[in-house]
């Protein structure tokens, strides 16, 4: 049984483009979330996606956007990129109602802004 | 959810035993304490969670204080590759799966 898997693994990208990042989560799982980890910081929780839609969102600016797919699988999209964005990228899933121990993280994306 | 304090850094000799303290004085009744560990460039891992009773499973043991205001996870036999950020997470059930809110965890360096 796979874990939750990300692509891509590494990125770079220029100030002002766009990227999108992919996540699909365990089997089973039907709820999507994103979190940005700075260097040396702890992951901040950027928003969670169930049945399709935003269930919940952090403290990021609306250049931050996703998607969840019919198949539960998710995209995480930054607009117009600032050198701030440079962190690493993590999906976790879970099944919604289930308790915090039960989220998934995957190995993340780093995303390098230059 | 409420406020967690964790020292920023720790040392441990191999085979020894690790604890890690956590403070959540403003804890609610209604809200778990959750560890998780990140190795590093990897996602985080869950370790173990408890309400109020001390919990240990193959990984680790949780010792929560009785006024639960403070909590310890002990690595009964810390080897090389329990390096890694350990973050100690308060937060109540609510019935649906929402975001965990991490700080800056305690980093763990074990040694030969």
């Amino acid at each position: 049984d796979a874990g939750v898997t990300q692509s891509p693994t590494h990125l770079i990208k220029t100030r002002g483009q766009q990227v999108t990042l992919r996540c699909s989560p365990k089997s089973g799982h039907d709820t999507v979330s994103w979190y940005q980890q700075a260097l040396g910081q702890g992951p901040q929780f950027i928003f969670q996606y169930y049945e399709e839609e935003e269930r919940q969102r952090g403290n990021f600016p609306d250049r931050f956007s996703g998607h969840q797919f019919p198949n539960y699988s998710s995209e995480l999209n930054v607009n117009a990129l600032l050198l701030g964005d440079s962190a690493l990228y993590l999906c976790a899933s879970t099944e919604q109602g289930k308790l915090a121990y039960e989220q998934y993280f995957g190995p993340g994306t780093r995303l390098t802004v230059t | 959810d409420a406020k967690t304090t964790q020292p920023p850094s720790m040392d441990c000799a191999e085979g020894r035993a690790a604890n890690l303290p956590c403070n959540h004085s403003t804890i609610s009744g209604n809200e778990y304490v959750y560890w998780y560990r990140q190795i590093h460039s990897q996602g985080p891992q869950y370790i173990i969670h408890g309400l109020k009773n001390n919990e240990t499973n193959e990984m680790a043991s949780l010792i929560i204080t009785e006024d639960r205001k403070s909590s310890t996870l002990i690595l009964p036999h810390a080897t090389l590759r329990d390096t890694a950020v350990y973050y100690c997470i308060v937060r109540a059930f609510t019935g649906t799966a929402s975001k965990l809110t991490f700080g800056t965890g305690t980093r763990l360096q074990v040694t030969l």
